[in-house]
C-alpha cells in the first residue's frame, strides 16, 4: 500500500519567512496530492492540491511543487503570518481511487 | 466544496458504553469517509461508506467495533462500541467533491474520551 513520510515534524520560523515542508510517496499509482491545515480543535481544511500532470501550483502565498520521478512534493508557504501557525498534513491517492493516505504531519510555529 | 457537520463535538464516555457519532453534509454525495486522529497523530482511514452498500473497512479495523450507517446520500453514523480508554481521539468524517471526485473535504470532528 501507499507509504507517506512527511518532514520535518516541526518547523519554527520568524513572522515573514519563508517555510518548506516535505513529503515522499512510494506509489507510483498515485496521482492526487493535497496538503491540509488542521488549527487546534478543528478538522482539516484543504489548503492547496496538485496533480500529477502539473509540476508546480501556486496560489498567494502558498505553493506547492511536485516531482514525479523521486517521487516527493512540497508545500511552500511565503512570507508567513501568525495565523499560519497550525499542523500541516500532506497526503496522496492510491493511483485513482478516493481513499488518501497521510503523512504525519508537521507543527509549523511562526512567531511574531 | 461540501459542508459537513458532526454532532456531538465532543463527548467524555465511561469504558464499555457504545457512541454514536453523527455526520451530515448540506449535499448529495456519494462517498463518505470515516477517519480516527489519535492523540497528536495522523488521520487514520476507517472505512468507506458508499450509499446503498455495506462500508469497506481498512486493515486493523472490523465492523463489529465501528458499526456504520449510511440511510442517505446526504447522513452517516460512525458508532464506536464496548469503548476502552484507547479509542480515545477525534473521528472525523469526510466526503469528496468536485469534478474530478478527489478533493477531500473533512467535518469538525467528534472529540472522544473513554475513561
Amino acid at each position: 500500500g501507499e507509504n507517506v513520510e512527511q518532514h520535518p515534524s516541526t518547523l519554527s520560523v520568524q513572522e515573514g519567512d519563508s517555510a518548506v515542508i516535505k513529503c515522499t510517496y512510494s506509489d507510483s499509482a498515485s496521482n492526487y496530492f493535497p496538503w491540509y491545515k488542521q488549527e487546534l480543535g478543528k478538522g482539516p481544511q484543504l489548503i492547496i492540491d496538485i496533480r500529477s500532470n502539473v509540476g508546480e501550483k501556486k496560489d498567494q502565498r502558498i505553493a506547492v511543487t511536485l516531482n514525479k520521478t523521486a517521487k516527493h512534493f512540497s508545500l511552500h508557504i511565503t512570507e508567513t503570518q501568525p495565523e499560519d501557525s497550525a499542523v500541516y498534513f500532506c497526503a496522496a491517492d492510491h493511483g485513482g481511487y478516493s481513499t488518501l493516505t497521510f503523512g504525519k504531519g508537521t507543527m509549523l510555529l511562526v512567531s511574531p | 466544496s461540501a459542508v459537513i457537520s458532526q454532532k456531538p463535538s465532543r463527548d467524555i464516555c465511561q469504558r464499555g458504553t457504545s457512541l454514536t457519532i453523527q455526520c451530515q453534509v448540506d449535499s448529495q454525495v456519494t462517498m463518505m469517509f470515516w477517519y480516527r486522529q489519535q492523540p497528536g497523530q495522523s488521520l487514520t482511514l476507517i472505512a468507506t461508506a458508499n450509499q446503498g452498500s455495506e462500508a469497506t473497512y481498512e486493515s486493523g479495523f472490523v465492523i463489529d467495533k465501528f458499526p456504520i450507517s449510511r440511510p442517505n446520500l446526504t447522513f452517516s453514523t460512525l458508532t464506536v462500541s464496548n469503548m476502552s480508554p484507547e479509542d480515545s481521539s477525534i473521528y472525523l468524517c469526510s466526503t469528496t467533491s468536485g469534478s474530478a471526485q478527489e478533493t477531500q473535504y473533512f467535518g469538525p470532528g467528534t472529540r472522544l474520551l473513554v475513561l
